[in-house]
């Protein structure tokens, strides 16, 4: 089993409703991450989260790290077109590599 | 089908050093991206080659950091002189210009003392 996971895989949402990503780990972490990727771009930096607990927002995208410090869901409220591309997770077990998710690619419907 | 793979896996150097750190990218590979992730923080973007070109560049910090790719397979990135706030993590990251996920690199692990 993989020490991260990530899903769902892919997600097809029609525009202006809510959606939800998660991002599980085996053990706990030092810290999780929270990327987006778009063609040709690179990572476009969403949120870092440290704390058992805490919750951080960036526009209508809202993340949270769970107490035990194991689980991360990355909540984006009302949906738009901007918001598709995948998303990735990365897990910081040593302050020193990432461990990323497999992906989910987001695509939105007009 | 190899990763893409980076050399060192860890770098310890003097401040005033030079050190080259180098990305050899999955073969086939046309876009090639360099990060730096300074310890407790987010990963930052520092530059894109397509092919051999600089695509993007506007994450570089400073003229003491030189990345080349000489025709467009492997990279190097030099760091001259190593200042101490240069420790950290450097990823790469490299993909296919018809894909959208970048494969990465285990990273080296730079420390400036």
């Amino acid at each position: 089993s993989q020490e991260l996971e990530q899903s769902p895989q892919s997600l097809i949402v029609q525009e202006g409703k809510n959606l939800t990503i998660n991002c599980t780990s085996s053990k706990t972490l030092y810290g999780l991450y929270w990327y987006k990727q778009k063609y040709g771009e690179g990572l476009i930096f969403l949120m870092m989260l440290q704390k058992g607990g805490e919750e951080k927002s960036h526009e209508k995208i809202t993340a949270k790290l769970d107490e035990k410090k194991q689980q991360s869901s990355l909540h984006i409220t009302a949906s738009q077109p901007s918001h598709a591309g995948i998303y990735l997770c990365g897990a910081d077990y040593s302050n020193y590599q990432l461990i990323w998710g497999a992906g989910t690619k987001l695509i939105i419907k007009p | 089908e190899a990763g893409v793979t980076q050399f060192p896996s860890h770098s310890v150097i003097e401040k005033g050093q030079t050190v080259t750190l180098r990305c050899d990218p999955i073969s086939g590979h046309d876009n090639l991206y360099w990060y730096r992730r300074v310890m407790g923080k987010e990963i930052k973007f520092l530059l894109h080659f397509v092919k051999e070109s600089k695509q993007d560049e506007s994450g570089m910090p400073n003229n003491r950091f030189l990345a080349e790719r000489t025709g467009g397979t492997y990279s190097t990135l030099k760091v001259q002189p190593a200042e101490l706030e240069d420790s950290g993590v450097y990823f790469c990251a490299s993909s296919q210009s018809s894909q959208v996920n970048e494969v990465f690199g285990p990273g080296t692990r730079l420390t400036v003392l």
